[in-house]
């Protein structure tokens, strides 16, 4: 199975945009790229997905590289409720089921 | 708020004890599925289900059951629980069971197995 590569952790300043980085040299061609963020001691959130088209919604923006072999999550202007872990996911169907691969995610600080 | 809805929040059990997860969506999700999470490790599939009465085994189903009886109900059960099995457990549902579809999380159960 393909696997994400992402940094430990990042640093932001408030109403800042913020670029988080995702490798994933080995995607194959059906896999869905999904990114989700966790809060402490929340749940994952959704927060968006794409498969070879740059994607666009009100929480972020997804860029993904033509070759796919990595995407950035845009967050355009950080706030303090962004702070959390954000996991670059991807998933692909495999039977009847979905198959999606976790990292370990990044850890985004964002600084008042 | 519509969306999926976990009990107990927490839990301490000891060795050997049963007990069942609940959980709820009422989003006429068809899809399904319980994770765990552990320090260090990524989410990873206990079971799953594509609609009611089907469901099947995840990456880590020992010591796990499962069933669905309905569209909005996909509880989780140990069987006989170990130390092994302390966790956090999330129960996610999706419209749809392809892979293009995002799943909208539980607030997970913090369960203890001393």
């Amino acid at each position: 199975d393909a696997k994400t590569t992402q940094p430990n952790s990042m640093e932001s300043n408030e109403e800042e945009p913020v670029h988080l980085p995702c490798n994933h040299s080995t995607i194959s061609g059906t896999d869905y790229i999904h990114w989700y963020r966790q809060l402490p001691s929340q749940g994952p959130e959704y927060v968006i997905h794409g498969l070879t088209s740059n994607v666009n919604n009100r929480m972020a923006s997804l860029a993904i590289a033509e070759d796919r072999k990595s995407s950035t999550l845009i967050l355009h202007r950080a706030t303090l409720r962004d702070a959390a872990v954000y996991y670059c996911i991807l998933s692909h169907n495999a039977g009847n089921n979905r198959k999606l691969i976790w990292g370990l995610g990044t850890s985004l600080a964002v600084n008042p | 708020n519509a969306g999926v809805t976990q009990t107990p929040k927490f839990q301490v059990l000891k060795t050997g004890q049963s007990m069942t997860l609940q959980c709820a969506q009422d989003m006429n999700h068809e899809y399904m599925s319980w994770y765990r999470q552990d320090p260090g490790m990524g989410l990873r599939l206990i079971h799953y289900s594509v609609g009611a009465g089907i469901t099947d085994q995840g990456e880590v189903p020992n010591g796990y059951n499962v069933s669905r009886s309905t569209t909005e109900d996909f509880p989780l059960r140990l069987l006989s629980a170990a130390p092994s099995q302390t966790s956090v457990y999330f129960c996610a549902s999706s419209s749809k069971q392809g892979a293009g579809y995002g799943y909208t999380f539980g607030s997970g159960t913090r369960l203890t197995v001393v």
